[in-house]
């Protein structure tokens, strides 16, 4: 069965220190792969996306996303953190049949 | 914002009732998802539609069924509602064709007593 796997489930930073949160995913076919925000409280939005092309993908305020696909991985980063970023970011792949499948999350708490 | 709204935002039920959550959206997307979200366990899908009267089952949908009679609404059903699916219910559609991916609604809060 698919599946996608967080390795981190808490991350604790302080401002400006770099950010990368791994993201694995276990299907065999052409995926499609996204990383999702959730702000306290708030529901989910996009942050970025990769469908093809070039493995390294930009997305909002900064962050960044790197496609291995001999290492099913898609992790996230950002060279520099403020204290907004501070959420939950969730990891998901989207694979035949429509269907969204998200990592567990990681918790990113950024210290002023 | 996405012209995806769900209602109730925030209910309180107790253990047995049968509880209905809609989602509905103006944007005539064909296809239409049901999440569940719980700490440690990330969103996990509960039932999906392709369509009008289309719908499939997902990784947690055991306690829950769905109708979709129009495709602007999405319902979401606990037949007899039970502690463990105290829970926010997230519903979703997919903006694939626009390159959006998926758009979320803002959540159904959902305490079972």
């Amino acid at each position: 069965a698919q599946s996608v796997s967080q390795h981190n489930h808490h991350v604790i930073l302080s401002e400006a220190a770099s950010l990368e949160l791994g993201c694995n995913y276990s299907y065999g076919g052409t995926v499609n792969l996204f990383w999702y925000v959730q702000y306290p409280g708030q529901h989910l939005q996009l942050l970025l996306k990769y469908f093809s092309g070039d493995p390294l993908v930009k997305g909002i305020k900064g962050f960044e996303a790197e496609f291995i696909k001999s290492k099913f991985s898609f992790n996230l980063r950002k060279p520099s953190v403020q204290w907004s970023d501070t959420a939950e970011y969730f990891c998901a792949v989207y694979v035949v049949g429509g269907k969204l499948i998200f990592g567990q999350g990681t918790e990113l708490s950024v210290k002023p | 914002d996405a012209g995806i709204t769900q209602s109730p935002r925030h209910k309180v039920t107790e253990t047995g009732t049968p509880v209905t959550l809609r989602c509905h959206q103006t944007e005539n997307h064909r296809y239409m998802y049901w999440y569940r979200q719980d700490p440690g366990h990330g969103l996990r899908l509960i039932h999906y539609s392709y369509g009008v009267k289309d719908t499939d089952k997902g990784e947690v949908s055991d306690g829950y069924s769905v109708s979709r009679s129009k495709t602007e609404d999405f319902l979401l059903t606990l037949e007899s509602a039970t502690s463990s699916q105290t829970s926010v219910y997230f519903c979703a559609i997919n903006r694939d064709s626009e390159g959006y991916g998926y758009t979320f609604g803002s959540g159904t809060r959902l305490t079972v007593v």
